[in-house]
């Protein structure tokens, strides 16, 4: 069946430093999500990625879709204390109204 | 900003018992969603809800679910007969459209078979 690989499971890293996290299909998918969850919270929608190739950024957050559409990172430049939590990407097929998320990387960042 | 709202935040009900999880999405929106956490692990699909039918399930949403949008407001997720394994965080949530649009989740219903 579908699969959404997600790399690292977790990582720690002190304040400032950067954070990359990696997302893998084992087939083409039509767009990506990524969403943020803080412990004990409810995934919030971070940001949606279509076409292949595509770059997003968000302040300190840049998101790339790969060319076959197959894989997707997330890069976190200068991590602050704010961005802990767990970082899910969410894969869908042709048919957008079903999400694969991947396992998540969980982000501890030290002060 | 806009919520879509979970009731109740906790759950503890007996193994066979029946359990219905409420949600109200977002007023504009017209996908609805049911999705499940178990704790510490990923996010998993359990349903999707359009135009007052299914769309798509997933191989866990079996015969002991169902889901149904009684009042034009309301989207319920219905277990019939509890198991242990359904212990886990029950997520609903709502989209505007297809394609390029966010999911909205609701804060979660933890639900706890004993």
């Amino acid at each position: 069946g579908q699969q959404v690989m997600q790399i690292p499971q977790y990582q720690h890293v002190q304040e400032g430093e950067d954070f990359t996290t990696y997302c893998n299909s084992s087939t083409t998918l039509s767009n990506i999500q990524w969403y943020k969850q803080r412990p004990g919270g409810h995934p919030v929608f971070l940001i949606q990625l279509v076409k292949s190739g595509e770059v997003k950024k968000q302040k300190r957050l840049t998101f790339q879709f790969g060319e076959a559409k197959k894989n997707s990172s997330l890069h976190i430049t200068a991590t602050q204390t704010t961005d802990v939590g767990t970082y899910f990407c969410a894969g869908a097929l042709y048919n957008f109204n079903k999400f694969y998320f991947g396992s998540g990387t969980k982000l501890n960042v030290k002060p | 900003e806009p919520e879509v709202t979970q009731t109740p935040s906790h759950q503890v009900t007996q193994m066979g018992q029946e359990v219905i999880l409420r949600c109200v999405p977002i007023s504009n929106h017209l996908y609805f969603y049911w999705y499940r956490q178990i704790l510490g692990q990923k996010v998993e699909f359990l349903v999707s809800f359009y135009n007052n039918e299914i769309s798509e399930k997933s191989e866990i949403f079996d015969d002991q679910f169902s889901v149904e949008r009684p009042d034009g407001s309301n989207f319920t997720l219905k277990i019939r007969s509890t198991k242990l394994e359904d212990s886990a965080m029950y997520f609903c949530a709502s989209s505007a459209g297809r394609g390029n649009y966010g999911y909205t989740f609701g804060s979660g219903t933890r639900l706890t078979v004993v």
